[in-house]
């Protein structure tokens, strides 16, 4: 299959705390895009992560794809307010020319 | 730059009408798409271009149609609006032909009652 499954689907937390959203699937991906999601606007890509053990770290969100390019992972260090929204994952579908995506993570940060 | 520009932003219709969803880009992209966005289900593609005159089927691409006469414009139309197309729809573009980190317009919104 070539389904992406986001988990957990909703998470809220206080200002402050860490957080760890992951991406999974049960076939390899060549490469995996990560989009973030703010109310009334359209994604915005935050990285691609290309290389299986890969981490890429953007401030305070570290990115990583797993050594057998199944799954990623995306944490944020010490979450504000300001990264409240909708994390989504992406990967390339095996037909070619089709991005495909998780069904998402809502995150919200309470001051 | 202004980037992809959809218009509307927002839209209600009755079932049965038909409207047209535009899309623009001015980024020279030659790969362009439609996503439909509902709740708890992430983005799906109804139909993708990867150049003028060149389109294909997404995921969910019954009740849409579109086309691809320019590379600037990538229309979704909706021929018999249904209450199950109430729902965020994102037009983006990437170089390439897919696969590309993606570019997203804002958004229309449209409601079917």
């Amino acid at each position: 299959t070539q389904l992406l499954e986001q988990s957990p689907q909703f998470l809220s937390i206080q200002e402050g705390e860490n957080l760890t959203v992951y991406c999974n699937s049960s076939s390899v991906f060549s490469s995996l895009q990560w989009y973030r999601q703010e109310p009334g606007e359209g994604p915005v890509l935050l990285v691609t992560v290309v290389t299986g053990g890969e981490v890429k770290k953007l401030k305070r969100l570290t990115f990583q794809f797993g050594d057998a390019r199944k799954d990623s992972s995306l944490h944020i260090t010490a979450a504000q307010p300001g990264d409240t929204g909708l994390y989504l994952c992406a990967r390339l579908g095996n037909q070619g020319g089709k991005l495909i995506f998780g069904q998402g993570t809502e995150l919200s940060v309470k001051p | 730059n202004a980037g992809v520009t959809q218009t509307p932003k927002f839209q209600v219709l009755k079932t049965g009408q038909s409207m047209t969803l535009q899309c623009a880009q001015d980024m020279n992209h030659e790969y362009m798409s439609w996503y439909r966005q509902d709740p708890g289900m992430g983005l799906r593609l109804i139909h993708y271009s990867v150049g003028a005159g060149i389109t294909d089927q997404g995921e969910v691409p019954n009740g849409y149609n579109v086309s691809r006469s320019t590379t600037e414009d990538f229309p979704l139309r909706l021929l018999s609006a249904a209450p199950s197309q109430t729902s965020v729809y994102f037009c983006a573009s990437s170089w390439g032909r897919g696969g590309q980190p993606q570019h997203f317009g804002d958004g229309t919104r449209l409601s079917i009652l």
